[in-house]
């Protein structure tokens, strides 16, 4: 079974500063997604990124950016110029490719991210 | 235009009762999900509906029966509500198929057992 691994329960970051988050996972798959997905106190889970195991880029979306080391099966999320908004319970997802249609997604227990000013 | 709607958000009720939940999604996609979030903040899938057809059910009690009428709708039914049953529920849809399956959460209903 796919377990995924998010090792820091908290982390805390200055505004305008630059933080990662960590993720690790196990799966004997070589086609698979990976996603982040931030949930502030409003508790919407908001998609942030998405990578597709395959490809080899890393994933960009705006500020937010992936280091994905297919190898050592490891995930992390950096967000760069930090925001008072980032805040929130960031999670690392992974889900399976392949055929069929079991494509339910394997939460770690998440990161909460604290943004001061 | 909401993507994924819930409805109640919240639900406050009594240890015993039979309550649903209610789904909708207007993306039109074929698949859609129920996940549970622990007071932890743990997210588990409890069922996945694909064209109207259940393809998940990860050894969930049986007091908890999803229904989906049509592939835009996924509701959740749970009879003989415990304590336990205590958690924030989404929903969530996607494409079903491998490329495109990036899943699209509701606003989460927030269900309180006393």
């Amino acid at each position: 079974a796919q377990t995924v691994t998010q090792s820091q329960p908290e982390m805390s970051v200055q505004e305008a500063e630059t933080v990662t988050l960590s993720c690790t996972y196990d799966t004997s798959e070589s086609d698979y997604y990976l996603f982040w997905y931030k949930q502030p106190p409003s508790r919407q889970m908001i998609l942030v990124i998405r990578q597709e195991a395959y490809k080899q880029q890393n994933a960009t979306e705006n500020r937010f950016s992936v280091n994905f080391q297919k190898a050592a099966k490891s995930f992390s999320l950096k967000i760069s110029d930090s925001q008072l908004g980032d805040a929130a319970m960031y999670f690392c997802a992974y889900r399976r490719g392949g055929g069929g249609s079991n494509y339910k997604l394997t939460f770690g227990k998440g990161t909460l991210l604290t943004v001061n000013p | 235009d909401t993507a994924v709607s819930q409805t109640p958000k919240y639900l406050v009720t009594q240890m015993g009762n039979d309550k649903s939940i209610k789904c909708e999604q207007n993306l039109g996609h074929d698949t859609m999900y129920w996940y549970k979030q622990d007071s932890k903040k743990f997210l588990k899938i409890m069922f996945s509906y694909n064209n109207k057809e259940l393809i998940i059910n990860e050894t969930v009690p049986n007091r908890f029966s999803p229904k989906s009428p049509d592939k835009a709708h996924l509701n959740l039914h749970i009879n003989s509500l415990e304590l336990g049953d205590s958690a924030v529920y989404f929903c969530a849809s996607s494409q079903g198929d491998r490329v495109r399956g990036t899943q699209y959460f509701g606003p989460g209903t927030r269900l309180l057992v006393l």
